[in-house]
């Protein structure tokens, strides 16, 4: 099985602040990762797949990199309604999710 | 544009088996596959597994003992049973589409709202 691990597991930050969340996986997986925003009480929303693809609607503060084994999302400017928990997911073999980074309000 | 949205017992009694239906509305079942989430109270996604329209399915190997989807065509639904339920099953269940019809993925971009399964006697 691909074990899927993201850093830091909580956030804090400040509207307008950068901010990068990592994910690694426990082997290649190419480009195959996407990433989720989830907000609570609500189903998982898709941001990026392919690792850096767009989804769309989704606005372009949000981007993805990486491939292989470790990847990011970045959100270049922290929103109000960015505050939520982000996952990624793997969908070389079989699909498996992160553990989750929540980003909160510094 | 396509909506899902998932059915069924919200409280399932130990040993027993789970039965979830997700409906998908608004567009077509056929060419995509389908996919079950869930996530207990407070904690992370686990993919369950996921069927294509022609029934062909594949399940999380942790799972697949006791999981079975199934996919009615003609009333665009699908199904999920979780045999052998435990507390441990508690857990918000989602329903959601492969983004890439025909076999691919790219994520899963239509989920349902999700529905809270309780497991207790």
């Amino acid at each position: 099985d691909i074990q899927m691990t993201q850093s830091p597991s909580t956030l804090s930050a400040s509207v307008g602040d950068r901010v990068t969340i990592t994910c690694r996986a426990s082997q290649s997986i190419s480009i195959w990762l996407a990433w989720y925003q989830q907000k609570p009480g609500k189903a998982p929303k898709l941001l990026i797949y392919k690792a850096s693809s767009l989804e769309s609607g989704v606005p372009s503060r949000f981007s993805g990199s990486g491939s292989g084994t470790e990847f990011t999302l970045t959100i270049s400017s922290l929103q109000p309604d960015d505050f939520a928990t982000y996952y990624c997911q793997q969908y070389n073999s079989y699909w498996t999710f992160g553990q989750g980074t929540k980003v909160e309000i510094k | 544009q396509v909506q899902l949205q998932e059915s069924g017992p919200g409280l399932v009694k130990p040993s027993e088996s789970l039965s979830l239906t997700c409906t998908v509305s608004g567009g077509s079942i056929s060419l995509y596959f389908w996919n079950w989430i869930r996530q207990p109270a407070g904690k992370g996604l686990e993919w369950i597994g996921r069927i294509y329209s022609s029934g062909s399915a594949n399940y999380n190997p942790s799972l697949k003992s006791r999981v079975t989807m199934s996919v009615d065509t003609s009333k665009n639904q699908f199904s999920l049973k979780l045999s052998s339920v435990t507390a441990a099953d508690t857990a918000v269940y989602y329903c959601a589409r492969d983004k890439v019809p025909r076999g691919g993925s790219d994520g899963m971009d239509v989920w349902g709202q999700g529905t809270t399964v309780t497991v207790s006697s």
